[in-house]
């Protein structure tokens, strides 16, 4: 079936200091993938729609400038968060939707793993 | 837009018992409509989805969840508990061709033995 993985699983940085997460579609072409935050025993908040060769669409309220989001290839989707601080410690969680993995006209994802940002 | 409504924060079952998790929805049009469970510390799994047709629709690892118009609900329910059911469940409305998701706060279950 469909697999996405996530790099890296949990990441601790510096304060101030700029951190990549990747997020890969491994067997299909990823067409369009999602952002999701969530913080500690509370619901995904999406942040950002991602489709291949064209400007990431963030969700009202997060800032595009802080977490940049390129997705360079079909199956590749990063997610950098910019000057880190500790408010941006939570946990990443990409999902992709792709082409061949359409069920009655909709389309289903599939999830990473997640990624655990600590900012110290 | 869209919306979700999980009323139950935290539910304890022995094992074995039966379960019904609550899921509430608001949505304009037809819905999709989508469990999730997510174990700690790691990302989600699709337990069962609603997209069109049987409204009882029968999922992996025993769930079933059935979709009620009438009452905006798309209930999950399971027959007899195991240990290795426990975790965070998500309900999740999606509009069809953009496949953005909206989730429910989550419930987390507790099954004791």
């Amino acid at each position: 079936g469909a697999v996405v993985s996530q790099h890296p699983s949990w990441v601790i940085c510096k304060s101030g200091t700029s951190v990549k997460i990747e997020c890969r579609s491994l067997d299909f072409q990823a067409t369009t993938m999602f952002w999701y935050r969530q913080f500690p025993k509370q619901s995904l908040m999406l942040m950002a729609t991602s489709n291949e060769g064209s400007k990431a669409t963030y969700e009202q309220g997060v800032e595009k400038d802080k977490f940049l989001i390129n997705h360079a290839s079909l199956t590749l989707s990063t997610l950098t968060v910019t000057s880190a601080h500790p408010e941006d410690s939570s946990f990443y969680i990409c999902s992709a939707r792709g082409q061949g993995l359409r069920t009655s006209g909709a389309n289903v994802l599939t999830f990473g793993a997640g990624s655990r940002l600590t900012v110290l | 837009a869209q919306s979700v409504t999980q009323p139950d924060i935290h539910i304890t079952v022995s094992e074995g018992a039966s379960l019904e998790l609550r899921c509430n929805y608001s949505y304009g049009a037809t819905p999709y409509l989508f469990w999730y469970v997510q174990s700690p510390g790691q990302g989600l799994q699709l337990l069962l989805k609603y997209f069109s047709g049987d409204t009882l629709v029968q999922g992996i690892k025993g769930f079933e969840a059935e979709f009620k118009r009438s009452q905006s609900s798309f209930n999950l329910r399971k027959p007899s508990v195991h240990w290795s059911d426990a975790a965070e469940y998500f309900c999740a409305v999606g509009t069809g061709t953009a496949s953005k998701l909206t989730f429910g706060t989550g419930t987390r279950l507790q099954v004791t033995l």
